[in-house]
């Protein structure tokens, strides 16, 4: 079955700093990877994904992640932290495998909070 | 949030009364789903929908029921069998199985925040 952890419910970080939110996953076949942001009484925003190719993938906002197979990982990062990036961050998984491709899994959510 | 609308933004609901959550798409999506979110606990799948006609249960459909009649439409009743409704309410959409982007994001609507009274 396919999984998905995000170890810290809540980031704090100060503005200007680099930031990163982890997220851990667990899939049979080849994972899909997304990260989402959802800011107070909103949908979630598609930040970035992961398919296949490049293990640095870039994304929305200044936003990047690394895809690294051995520690089944694939954390959100970010060079310069700003206080407008202050919001949830959910990590996705999605399983290769045909039968199940058309469901994501969803981790818990990662409060980030910037501090100015 | 583009291409999904979601009405309305709040609900209310009195105790034994059933409610339907209105979810449209205009992105020509095959699947579309519907997520409940409560603090703390992320997003858990309600109910989701491959294709017209047809819809699968998610891990928490109790007390819910969905129609799937028209492509652009997935409309979710909360029904007086739910016996917590009180949460937000996410509907998706996104590629359906066998399309070749299948392996593609989900795209959300703005969500629907439905309080019990």
């Amino acid at each position: 079955a396919q999984s998905v952890a995000q170890p810290e419910d809540q980031v704090n970080v100060a503005e200007g700093n680099p930031l990163t939110v982890k997220c851990t996953y667990s899939v049979s076949g080849n994972p899909y990877l997304f990260w989402y942001v959802q800011y107070p009484n909103r949908g979630l925003q598609f930040l970035l994904k992961y398919i296949t190719g490049d293990n640095l993938v870039k994304g929305s906002y200044g936003f990047e992640a690394e895809f690294n197979k051995s520690q089944t990982s694939f954390h959100l990062k970010k060079p310069s932290a700003l206080v407008s990036d202050s919001a949830l961050y959910f990590c996705a998984v999605r399983d290769g495998w045909y039968s199940s491709a058309s469901k994501i899994i969803f981790g818990s959510g990662t409060r980030l909070s910037i501090r100015p | 949030d583009g291409g999904i609308t979601q009405s309305p933004k709040y609900l209310f609901r009195k105790e034994g009364q059933n409610v339907t959550l209105s979810c449209e798409q205009n992105l020509n999506h095959d699947a579309m789903y519907w997520y409940r979110q409560d603090p703390g606990q992320g997003l858990r799948l309600i109910y989701y929908s491959q294709i017209v006609n047809d819809f699968q249960k998610g891990d928490i459909a109790e007390g819910y029921s969905v129609s799937r009649e028209k492509k652009e439409s997935f409309p979710l009743t909360v029904t007086s069998a739910q016996k917590n409704p009180t949460a937000f309410y996410l509907c998706a959409s996104g590629p359906g199985q066998g399309d070749p982007s299948s392996y593609n994001e989900q795209f959300f609507g703005p969500g629907t925040r439905l309080t019990v009274l």
